[in-house]
């Protein structure tokens, strides 16, 4: 059965901190890893990896795919307290393209 | 920007009753995706359509829940009857390939279900 666990499931930092979120899958035919923010809201897209495309930046957010391991993760560094969300990663699979969620990381900075 | 649309943005519904929700896709847009979050969770997919298609709705509760796109565009989700643990956000999300090409999905803003 596909599935994507990340890891951990909540975080508290405080605000200045780097943050490293985990996300690991067992999927058939992977085709992409998705990285969403969500505050209390829908969620908002941050980033995509895929097999040509394994690792992205924008501002103080960067992720890293490494296909090896099954494996993503996400870096904030110089966090603020506007980060604070719940951090999802999902994964396209199989031959339907089924998008399967993670349990999320609700990431607290503090002031 | 093109967005995909969801209505109603909230609910409130007592148990017993029935209760449906729409989704306009970004237009073009071959798959889409309802999804049930509740607090706490990650999304746990509902269906996926293929245009007006079924490709996916194993988890389902086809006792009360349906969902269709008959022109394979827009959606519609309904549930009956709704049941106290139904509450939670519903969203809907859509990717503009489909199959063995999907590689990126873009959500609406949800709605957010109370059943009391």
């Amino acid at each position: 059965e596909d599935k994507v666990v990340q890891s951990p499931l909540s975080l508290v930092v405080h605000e200045g901190d780097t943050v490293t979120l985990n996300c690991s899958y067992e999927v058939t035919n992977f085709r992409s890893l998705l990285w969403y923010k969500q505050e209390k809201k829908a969620p908002t897209f941050l980033f995509m990896l895929t097999s040509s495309g394994i690792e992205k930046k924008s501002g103080r957010l960067s992720s890293i795919l490494d296909k090896k391991e099954l494996s993503s993760i996400l870096n904030i560094t110089a966090t603020q307290t506007g980060d604070s969300a719940i951090y999802l990663c999902a994964v396209f699979s199989g031959n339907t393209g089924k998008l399967i969620f993670g349990q999320g990381t609700t990431l607290q900075v503090k002031p | 920007e093109a967005e995909v649309a969801q209505s109603p943005r909230y609910k409130i519904t007592e148990k017993s009753q029935a209760v449906a929700f729409w989704c306009d896709p970004i237009s073009g847009h071959a798959t889409l995706y309802w999804y049930r979050q509740i607090l706490g969770q990650g999304p746990e997919l509902l269906v996926q359509f293929q245009d007006e298609s079924v490709v996916d709705d194993s988890q389902l509760p086809k006792d009360r829940f349906s969902a269709e796109r008959l022109k394979g565009v827009d959606s519609t989700l309904k549930i009956q009857p709704a049941e106290l643990g139904d509450s939670a956000m519903y969203l809907c999300a859509s990717s503009p390939n489909g199959g063995l090409r999907s590689t990126e999905a873009f959500f609406g803003q949800g709605t957010r279900l109370t059943v009391v």
